[in-house]
């Protein structure tokens, strides 16, 4: 069975533009969760979504968003972006609420 | 609110010993997973064990095994037989079970196995 995958592996943008980050849960994972990892911060949870909706979002500011497709596959989108949004971002699928998160090899983003 | 402690940042062991990195954890939730997650410097956190609140017995999946008790908080990984490729940081962390899919991470122990 396919693991979690992540594209773009790696991206560099700059200050004001936008992105998007996108992620393929496992196979029949219905749960998509979105985190950044920065060296200062940690690991921070951005926003979890399953079958389609929203369930749960971190202390993040509305310039990151997200959306889950009929398929299961979600997009994270941050706009006008900032230099402290340089993070590794990992997205994680799970069956359900009550099983372990299996996570992609995340995006790497630098912002300049 | 949820927190997970680790207070190792760093650890150094000799290949073949064992290894126990301590996580400490607060939550006010009754029904919660506890998780360590091994993360090599490729960055893609990898998934080695996980402990229910409500099991009794200890988890172990092959050389890893999670000392849980409870009445402590605490979910302290124990490697057993350690090699040169459990050079990595670990993470512990804790999801509620009442709500939506979150993980709280702890801030990670660096282990570094030495030859």
């Amino acid at each position: 069975k396919a693991g979690v995958t992540q594209t773009p592996r790696y991206l560099i943008k700059t200050r004001g533009q936008q992105v998007t980050l996108s992620c393929s849960p496992i196979s029949g994972h219905r749960s998509v969760s979105w985190y950044q990892q920065t060296p200062g911060q940690g690991l921070q949870f951005l926003f979890e979504y399953f079958s389609e909706t929203q369930r749960n979002k971190g202390n993040f500011p509305g310039r990151f968003s997200g959306r889950q497709f009929s398929n299961s596959r979600s997009e994270m989108n941050v706009s006008t972006l900032e230099l402290g949004d340089s993070a590794l971002y990992l997205c994680a699928s799970s069956l359900n609420e009550a099983n372990e998160q299996f996570f992609g090899p995340g995006t790497r983003l630098t912002v300049l | 609110a949820q927190k997970i402690t680790q207070t190792q940042p760093g650890m150094f062991v000799q290949e073949k010993e064992a290894v126990t990195l301590d996580c400490t954890y607060d939550t006010s939730d009754q029904s919660y997973g506890l998780f360590w997650y091994k993360q090599p410097s490729s960055g893609e956190m990898i998934f080695l064990i996980y402990q229910g609140s409500y099991d009794e017995q200890n988890a172990t999946e092959g050389r890893y095994s999670l000392n849980f008790q409870k009445a402590r908080k605490s979910a302290n990984l124990v490697i057993s037989a350690s090699q040169l490729g459990d050079s990595a940081m670990y993470f512990c962390a804790m999801t509620s079970f009442q709500g939506a899919q979150k993980l709280v991470f702890g801030q990670g122990t660096r282990l570094t196995i030495n030859p």
